[in-house]
């Protein structure tokens, strides 16, 4: 059974740094074409993709965000960790983790989230 | 970057009616997902290639279109399906992804 799990502090403060670990469980991230996505949603708005990383240690982030992202991974824990630096209010809403596969590219499982908030 | 519009913002239907989502791309584009999403959930992955239906995605769901216009069509709506429908796009290099605003599907 493939499940991804949130895990991380539920509020930090402007300018702090937050990190967040996705724990994964039913598939390793060492496999083949597996990927792991981080994307985020401000309460009652749109998602937004943040970064991701694959199978091969590639990583790869939003523009609009990659000066202030850095996505990692510990395959002998099957966990991936994304740190988010300089935070801001406007970072405020639900962090999740999510699975894709180079055979689809869609994001089949999700997390259940983590909800962050960002105040001093 | 490419952006995603969705049409409508907000849809009203009854239950047992079909309902016709679109998403246009500002740009010509080659992958294409839909996923809904509840209140208080992550969301669910109902469509991909544009047309394929996800493992155990009823087939009143239906994925069409290519290039910068898609629709997802939903047959005979049951209450389940009340909920917001996103359409995204994945850019194969350099890998990226981006989503639609969103369309709320609501009972009329």
């Amino acid at each position: 059974q493939v499940t991804l799990r949130e895990s991380g502090p539920a509020q930090v403060k402007p300018t702090q740094t937050l990190t967040l670990t996705c724990t994964l469980s039913g598939f390793s991230l060492s496999t083949s074409g597996m990927c792991v996505s981080w994307i985020r949603q401000p309460p009652g708005k749109a998602l937004e993709w943040l970064g991701m990383i694959d199978w091969d240690d590639d990583k790869y982030y939003s523009t609009s965000l990659k000066t202030r992202l850095t996505i990692s991974k510990d395959t002998s824990k099957n966990q991936v960790v994304l740190t988010m630096t300089n935070m801001d209010p406007v970072d405020t809403g639900t962090y999740y983790c999510a699975r894709s596969m180079s055979s689809s590219w869609a994001f089949d499982y999700w997390g259940r989230g983590a909800l962050v908030t960002v105040s001093s | 970057e490419i952006v995603m519009t969705q049409s409508p913002a907000t849809l009203s239907v009854s239950p047992g009616e079909r309902a016709t989502l679109s998403c246009r791309a500002s740009q010509r584009i080659s992958n294409l997902a839909w996923y809904h999403q509840k209140a208080g959930q992550p969301p669910r992955l109902l469509i991909y290639g544009a047309s394929t239906r996800a493992t155990g995605i009823p087939a009143r769901f239906s994925g069409s279109g290519s290039g910068t216009e898609f629709t997802l069509t939903i047959s005979s709506l049951q209450s389940e399906d009340f909920a917001v429908y996103y359409c995204q796009q994945y850019d194969k290099w350099p890998p990226a992804y981006t989503f639609g605003q969103g369309t709320k599907l609501e009972i009329k």
